[in-house]
């Protein structure tokens, strides 16, 4: 079964640290993942997939299919960062998309 | 465009009364989901329409209704409300549900309280 799994609930680290948001799926066959933001008050939007490799806002994530991971990165925290962060398995034919749980982010001053 | 649409923003309910939560696309997207967020639990999927005239449940169907009205429309109905229907619900869309690679569009929530 297809599923997503984002261990932290919270993440808190202070500006100018670097930041990694953990995603890791269990998926038969090759995925593609995304990772959705939403900034407080506002709607969830698309950060980034994994298929177009591009960098948005500082973010990067790999694929790691031996680990089985998508991590989101950053190498300097900004305060503009602190959001909800949620890692994204979307459908295989009739299957469901697949959301984690979401991890919030606080950048700390 | 304005893109995907949800009235109404706010809503307090008593135990037992019923409400229709509306949503609108004007991207032509195929697909159109109803979500609820709420903490700790995050994103999960109540109904969800592949397609004009198909609706599916999701992970968390118990106690609500769909419609797909139309290509554009899709509106969740709350029959007859319960405090665990307290959350935030979101509309989203997106092209085609069949080929994974699409990105979906959110609404801005529907901030829903039942006493």
């Amino acid at each position: 079964a297809q599923r997503v799994t984002q261990p932290e609930k919270l993440l808190s680290v202070f500006k100018g640290a670097p930041v990694e948001l953990k995603c890791n799926y269990s998926y038969s066959g090759s995925p593609e993942l995304f990772w959705y933001v939403q900034y407080s008050r506002q709607r969830l939007q698309l950060l980034l997939r994994h298929i177009s490799r591009e960098s948005i806002k500082g973010f990067t994530a790999d694929l790691n299919k031996g680990e089985t991971s998508f991590h989101l990165k950053k190498p300097f925290a900004q305060e503009e960062d602190s959001a909800m962060y949620y890692c994204a398995l979307p459908p295989l034919r009739d299957d469901k998309i697949i959301f984690g749980k979401g991890t919030r982010l606080h950048i700390l001053p | 465009n304005a893109g995907v649409t949800q009235t109404p923003k706010f809503q307090v309910l008593k135990t037992g009364q019923s409400m229709t939560l509306q949503c609108a696309q004007d991207m032509n997207h195929n697909s159109m989901y109803w979500y609820r967020q709420d903490p700790g639990m995050g994103l999960r999927l109540i109904y969800y329409s592949a397609s004009e005239g198909t609706t599916d449940k999701g992970e968390v169907p118990n106690g609500y209704n769909v419609s797909r009205l139309n290509k554009r429309e899709f509106s969740l109905r709350l029959e007859s409300a319960a405090p665990s229907q307290t959350s935030v619900y979101f509309c989203a869309s997106s092209e085609d549900w069949a080929s994974g690679y699409n990105e979906q569009f959110f609404g801005p929530g529907t901030r829903l309280t039942v006493l």
